[in-house]
């Protein structure tokens, strides 16, 4: 039990254009979701909490514009990339969250790579 | 500020050898812990956590971590190593009951040869 799934696995786009990312909770709904970026051979670092039907919250330093987020609904989260520059080529992860007390699961991340 | 630190970049253990990987966490109240394994293509598997009660915790695939609150520290081992357990390993820590936010340490490369 407590499969998150990514969607893609990875994508490859040209500079200036937008990407959306899907995370899915496969098996459980999800109350909070969570957007993480990790550098290579680095740790990861929280872009945002979204909360299904309410605005994501995002972490000091993140673009709100640059990474729209979207939790429509108890499976399923989005993180649309707008404008994509090769700055943010990286790897993406999600993580879904069973209600409090309970533990993160992740998903298997996407990486980004921009021309 | 809440922060994580894993003084190991790298270790490289024979087969069958014990292994200890540290995590020091730095965090006023008391800390929700977490130990995951990430191999290449694969999320982030929880190996354990500690919320409360024990301070040893006994997880998945062998590994077992010691809650340490003197010396603010949550290692993570195992007995005897085996080829598969080859992979990045990351402590983390909850700062808040809900586990709203993960903060990661810069992980552990662990390398094992046969």
């Amino acid at each position: 039990g407590a499969v998150v799934s990514q969607h893609p696995s990875w994508v490859i786009c040209k500079s200036g254009t937008s990407v959306k990312i899907e995370c899915r909770s496969l098996d459980f709904q999800a109350t909070t979701m969570f957007w993480y970026r990790q550098f290579p051979k680095q740790s990861l670092m929280l872009m945002a909490t979204s909360n299904e039907g309410s605005k994501a919250t995002y972490e000091q330093g993140v673009e709100k514009d640059k990474f729209l987020i979207n939790h429509a609904s108890l499976t399923l989260s989005t993180l649309t990339v707008t404008s994509a520059h090769p700055e943010d080529s990286s790897f993406y992860i999600c993580s879904a969250s069973i209600p409090p007390g309970d533990t993160q699961y992740f998903g298997p991340g996407t990486r980004l790579t921009v021309l | 500020a809440q922060s994580v630190t894993q003084p190991d970049i790298h270790i490289t253990v024979s087969e069958g050898a014990s292994l200890e990987l540290r995590c020091n966490y730095s965090y006023g109240a008391t800390p929700y812990l977490f130990w995951y394994v990430q191999s290449p293509g694969q999320g982030l598997q929880l190996l354990l956590k500690y919320f409360s009660g024990d301070t040893l915790v006994q997880g998945i695939k062998g590994f077992e971590a010691e809650f340490k609150r003197s010396q603010s520290s949550f290692n993570l081992r195992k007995p005897s190593v085996h080829w598969s357990d080859a992979a990045e390993y990351f402590c983390a820590v909850g700062v808040s009951y809900n586990t709203d936010k993960l903060i990661f340490g810069t992980g552990t490369r662990l390398q094992v040869f046969p």
